[in-house]
């Protein structure tokens, strides 16, 4: 059964800093992993997707990567804003089928 | 631009109750997905559809059902209110495309009394 582990669970950094979020997970027969981001009592916003045979992808400030065999992802976030504050959740989806599955996140603070 | 809407911000219903969460998308997305939202649990997966009249259950269906007469439209169906099924539930769809996303809805925090 597919576990993803999201590492840390809560981090609190000054404006501007540079910042990592780690996801891992057991099973390396993914299709794609995807980055989210959820603000307080809202949805989930669809940040970055990474097929299984892609390194990396960049939007903006954000860049994720992927390291398939060894079961690990990296959601880079450049010049930390107060307005990254959020929830962020990384999910895998299988090889074979639709459904993701989802790691606890890691809650960000970014103070101005 | 892509949307999902939840019929709900918020419900309040009481135990026993038979309650309906619905969820509409318009961008004739395949895939449709009903999960919950837990503090110290994350999201899980409820029911899913792949098509009109198509469910299969996810990891935690007990208590639940689906209805899906539309392409558009994907109903949750709690067939009889517990208080632990108080929680928040998102909608979210997709795309048969393996390279996009799961789209959310905003969500409807349902407290059942």
């Amino acid at each position: 059964k597919q576990e993803v582990t999201q590492i840390p669970a809560a981090l609190s950094v000054p404006e501007g800093e540079n910042l990592v979020l780690n996801c891992s997970f057991t099973d390396s027969a993914i299709y794609n992993l995807q980055w989210f981001r959820q603000d307080p009592g809202k949805g989930l916003t669809s940040l970055l997707l990474i097929q299984s045979s892609q390194r990396e992808q960049t939007s903006g400030r954000l860049n994720a990567s992927l390291d398939k065999s060894s079961g690990r992802s990296t959601l880079y976030i450049a010049a930390s804003q107060p307005g990254d504050s959020a929830t962020y959740l990384c999910a895998v989806r299988h090889e074979y089928g639709n459904k993701l599955v989802f790691g606890a996140g890691t809650i960000l603070r970014v103070k101005s | 631009d892509v949307k999902v809407t939840q019929s709900s911000r918020y419900l309040v219903k009481r135990t026993g109750e038979k309650v309906f969460l619905e969820c509409v998308q318009d961008m004739d997305h395949e895939n449709m997905f009903w999960y919950r939202q837990d503090p110290g649990l994350g999201l899980r997966l409820i029911y899913f559809s792949y098509d009109v009249k198509m469910k299969e259950k996810g990891d935690i269906p007990e208590g639940y059902s689906v209805s899906r007469e539309k392409k558009e439209r994907f109903s949750l169906i709690l067939e009889s209110a517990s208080t632990n099924q108080t929680s928040m539930y998102l909608c979210a769809s997709s795309s048969l495309r393996g390279d996009q996303p799961q789209h959310f809805g905003d969500g409807t925090r349902l407290s059942i009394l």
